[in-house]
């Protein structure tokens, strides 16, 4: 199957603080998606992109489509205690099957 | 609205056992989804559904069966649980396939086998 790359693997920062995470696959998708799940629960959607070049936002949330179509990234400005999660990078084939990066696990010290 | 309800969400088993675990969807969702989720390897596919009646192989189906006999339920089967399933799994589903439908979780089973 498809591996995903996510990067960092893990982050502890300060309340308050920006951070970045990116995801890599070796193939070329024409969706990305961003999904945060929180301890106990499953994930949820929190941004989905379709062309590549894309930037799209949620509020603190900002997340671009590659021009490579390899590779998406997620930004969170302003990172407040409830941003704490394992945020995914998602992406699906052709055949409608879908694949998950490994997680990013997000710590915010308040 | 309870969206997607799995049961259980715990479950500790022996090795050799048999069990079902229950997802239901009341979104009358076409799509529905089995995955697992291991530490460092994100969420791998299992077993998916396109339809009432209907059922296909995902990335790691071996020591699975799934069944969709009615479409607000897909059922997770494992004949002879082996420890290397423990593991958490999830239910999901969507109206439709492919990236532009978001899929919406379940809360997970955690389940052992010893």
């Amino acid at each position: 199957g498809q591996q995903l790359n996510q990067s960092p693997q893990s982050m502890f920062i300060q309340e308050g603080e920006d951070v970045s995470m990116n995801c890599t696959s070796s193939s070329i998708f024409n969706t990305w998606l961003w999904y945060k799940q929180e301890p106990g629960e499953g994930p949820v959607l929190l941004i989905a992109l379709y062309k590549a070049g894309e930037l799209t936002s949620n509020g603190r949330l900002t997340a671009q489509f590659g021009i490579t179509r390899k590779d998406s990234f997620l930004s969170i400005s302003a990172s407040i205690p409830s941003d704490v999660g394992i945020y995914f990078c998602a992406t699906v084939d052709t055949g409608n099957q879908f694949y998950f990066g490994t997680g990013t696990s997000l710590t915010v010290i308040p | 609205n309870a969206g997607v309800t799995q049961t259980p969400k715990f479950r500790v088993l022996k090795t050799g056992q048999s069990m079902t675990l229950l997802c239901a969807q009341d979104m009358n969702h076409e799509y529905m989804y089995w995955y697992r989720q291991d530490p460092g390897m994100g969420l791998r596919l299992i077993h998916y559904s396109v339809g009432e009646g209907t059922t296909a192989k995902g990335e790691v189906p071996d020591g699975y069966n799934v069944s969709r006999l009615k479409k607000q339920n897909f059922l997770l089967g494992l004949e002879s649980a082996a420890p290397s399933q423990t593991s958490v799994y999830f239910c999901a589903s969507s109206y439709r396939g492919g990236g532009n439908q978001p899929q919406h979780f379940g809360d997970g089973t955690r389940l052992s086998i010893l």
